[in-house]
């Protein structure tokens, strides 16, 4: 199974990118990569989402790497009140045309906006 | 609006007392999941559905029991509650496209004394 490594915790001063990795070099060719953020003990929130080349949303940008093996979200001007736990996640992808449920969690990476 | 509802928020109860948290998704998705989220563990697949009748187990399944007879809930049963499973509680739903997001309940926080 693939399996995701993030540092467990991050700063960031307010105003400044915040860039979050992700190593998941297990990755197989059609599993995509996802991005969420959980806020004290609420829901995971959806970021966003890719599969090779990078993307971008109104919240953030996703770059990964071109051998798929990692990846770095973005928060381009980070606020206090993106201040949470960020996970990455790869759902996992069986051999030939079936699908699975099955969701590989990173231990998530706590990021600190500091003013 | 899109939503995965989960009940109760919190429930407390005594070991041994079969309890049910529910899950529902107006999204037609075929995929359901639940997960725990332990301190220093983060968030670890419990059981998960590829679609109604169809379930398999994820990383934790030990003391936990699940049924997908419609399509839109997906129950988490535990028949024997131990205080090892007191923890906080997420339903997820996803269609079968990779290329879309997943959605996530509010979460149940459970205690078992």
């Amino acid at each position: 199974d693939a399996k995701t490594t993030q540092p467990p915790s991050m700063d960031c001063a307010e105003g400044r990118a915040a860039n979050l990795p992700c190593n998941h070099s297990t990755i197989s060719g059609n599993e995509y990569v996802y991005w969420y953020r959980q806020i004290h003990s609420q829901g995971p929130q959806y970021i966003i989402h890719g599969l090779k080349n990078n993307e971008t949303n109104e919240m953030a940008s996703l770059i990964i790497t071109e051998d798929r093996k990692s990846s770095t979200l973005i928060l381009p001007h980070a606020t206090l009140r993106d201040t949470a736990v960020y996970y990455c996640i790869v759902r996992v992808a069986s051999l030939g045309s079936s699908n699975t449920g099955k969701l590989i969690f990173g231990q998530g990476t706590t990021l600190q906006v500091k003013p | 609006e899109a939503q995965v509802t989960q009940n109760p928020r919190y429930l407390i109860t005594v070991t041994g007392k079969k309890l049910t948290v529910t899950c529902s998704q107006n999204m037609n998705h075929e995929y359901m999941s639940w997960y725990r989220q332990d301190p220093g563990l983060g968030l670890r697949q419990i059981y998960y559905s590829m679609n109604v009748e169809v379930t398999d187990k994820g990383d934790v399944p030990e003391g936990y029991k699940v049924s997908r007879k419609e399509k839109r809930n997906f129950p988490l049963i535990l028949e024997s509650p131990s205080p090892n499973q007191t923890s906080l509680y997420f339903c997820a739903s996803y269609s079968r496209s990779y290329n879309s997001p997943l959605h996530f309940g509010n979460g149940t926080r459970l205690t078992v004394t």
